[in-house]
């Protein structure tokens, strides 16, 4: 079965800097998907990112990036120039390409932006 | 595009009462809902899935029999939480997948439900 895990219950960072969120999984499937979602204090879950395991690249979304390591298992999110309105949770979340397309979700990491 | 809303945003009801959450795809057809439950501060946990047509697959632990799931139609799942108790009280999520272009076999998530039992 597959798992997630972020091992920082809570980050905090800086408005304008940089900060990354950890994120690494297990699994035997060598196609997958890796999400990192944002839930904002209205509870409204927002996909930030997404990366396809079959591709190198990392995925970037304007301020938003990954480093994913396949082989390590390994997907961090890097926001850039930190905004207030970055403050959230975030969740990583993993997706199979076959069968019932569920996600897995890890614990999250809570996300503090400091003035 | 690819809007999931849920209604009610919010309940409060009777220990021992029923309550009915619905969720939509707005702007496209859904053969699998999820419903989820999310505790303060934790993560989304995964009840069901909810297919079209079909009976509903439940998580380990989940009694279906509590959460009733009905997906009548490509746009419409409801979950029924049965003989409710304070224990139930919780934030409900539904998300549907999507099946078109980039986005194929991604979930879009609905607002949520915030459930209070009294």
């Amino acid at each position: 079965a597959q798992t997630v895990t972020q091992s920082q219950p809570e980050m905090s960072v800086q408005e304008a800097e940089t900060v990354t969120l950890s994120c690494t999984y297990d699994t035997s499937e060598s196609d997958y998907y890796l999400f990192w979602y944002k839930q904002p204090p209205s509870r409204q879950m927002i996909l930030v990112i997404r990366q396809e395991a079959y591709k190198q690249q990392n995925a970037t979304e304007n301020r938003f990036s990954v480093n994913f390591q396949k082989a390590a298992k390994s997907f961090s999110l890097k926001i850039s120039d930190s905004q207030l309105g970055d403050a959230a949770m975030y969740f990583c979340a993993y997706r199979s390409t076959s069968g019932t397309y569920k996600y897995i979700f890890g614990t999250g990491t809570r996300l503090k932006v400091l003035a | 595009g690819a809007v999931v809303s849920q209604h009610p945003s919010w309940v409060i009801c009777k220990s021992g009462t029923s309550v009915k959450i619905e969720c939509r795809s707005l702007d496209f057809q859904a053969t699998t809902m999820f419903w989820y439950r999310q505790f303060p501060k934790q993560s989304l946990m995964l009840m069901a899935t909810s297919n079209e047509g079909s009976k509903a697959t439940y998580e380990q632990g989940v009694e279906k029999d509590k959460f009733l799931i009905n997906h009548a139609s490509l746009t419409l799942s409801t979950l029924t939480v049965t003989s409710a108790h304070p224990e139930d009280s919780s934030f409900y999520i539904c998300s549907a997948r999507t099946l078109r272009g980039r986005t194929y076999n991604e979930q879009f998530f609905g607002p949520g439900t915030r459930l209070t039992v009294l």
